[in-house]
């Protein structure tokens, strides 16, 4: 059972390109989400979806796009990398709409030069 | 505003020795709040959620309490390898835009 997938692990960008983070999830999980992990800041929400073909904003979402094709996959896009976007990037899935428990994907650490 | 504030932000535990880490929060209208361990390099991993004040859950060593206000996360016994950070999550209702809002985390070392 792979759960949520995050695929790269590890990513080093210049300032000013763009790259996608890939998210999967095998547990035909409704709502998906992307989160930012940062010292002492907590995990900040920066994009989720309820369902294919939706999809809204969380706490922090400039900088970031998302859309949602299927119900499994739900990339995140980097349009320009800043500096300030490095971080550590976690996807997370969960049932219910949202209101069950959300299972999160190994993460993807990211840094921008 | 805070959302939700974790105290401490770290503990050391001899292996054995008991004690609560605390969740306190500001959502009205709360949906559920979450406990996860999150170990270094790794996503969080779930442990309980909560629905309503007075309710508890338990696994092994770990016990979650919710009040209306604040959660408690009793660790009885701890060994070694309950060394994690222990995050809280409380899910606002969905007139908020269906957010979920972590704490900092509790780093928790438990030594042998």
């Amino acid at each position: 059972n792979a759960g949520v997938t995050q695929t790269p692990k590890f990513q080093v960008l210049k300032t000013g390109q763009s790259m996608t983070l890939q998210c999967a999830q095998d547990m035909n999980h409704e709502y998906m989400s992307w989160y930012r992990q940062d010292p002492g800041m907590g995990l900040r929400l920066i994009h989720y979806s309820v369902g294919a073909g939706i999809t809204d904003q969380g706490e922090v979402p400039n900088g970031y796009n998302v859309s949602r094709s299927t119900t499994e996959d739900f990339p995140l896009r980097l349009l320009s990398a800043a500096p300030s976007q490095t971080s550590v990037y976690f996807c997370a899935s969960s049932s219910f709409g949202g209101v069950g428990t959300q299972y999160f994907g190994p993460g993807t650490r990211l840094t921008v030069l | 505003e805070d959302q939700v504030t974790q105290s401490p932000e770290a503990l050391r535990l001899q292996e054995g020795e008991s004690s609560s880490l605390n969740c306190s929060y500001t959502v009205s209208g709360l949906r559920g709040l979450f406990w996860y361990r999150q170990d270094p390099g790794k996503g969080p991993e779930f442990l309980f959620t909560l629905y309503s004040a007075g309710e508890e859950k338990e696994k092994e060593r770990l016990k979650a309490t919710l009040t209306k206000k604040e959660s408690f996360l009793h660790i009885t016994a701890p060994k070694p390898e309950d060394s994690a950070t222990y995050l809280c999550a409380v899910q606002a209702p969905l007139s908020t835009g269906n957010q979920f809002y972590f704490g900092t985390g509790t780093s928790l070392t438990v030594i042998p």
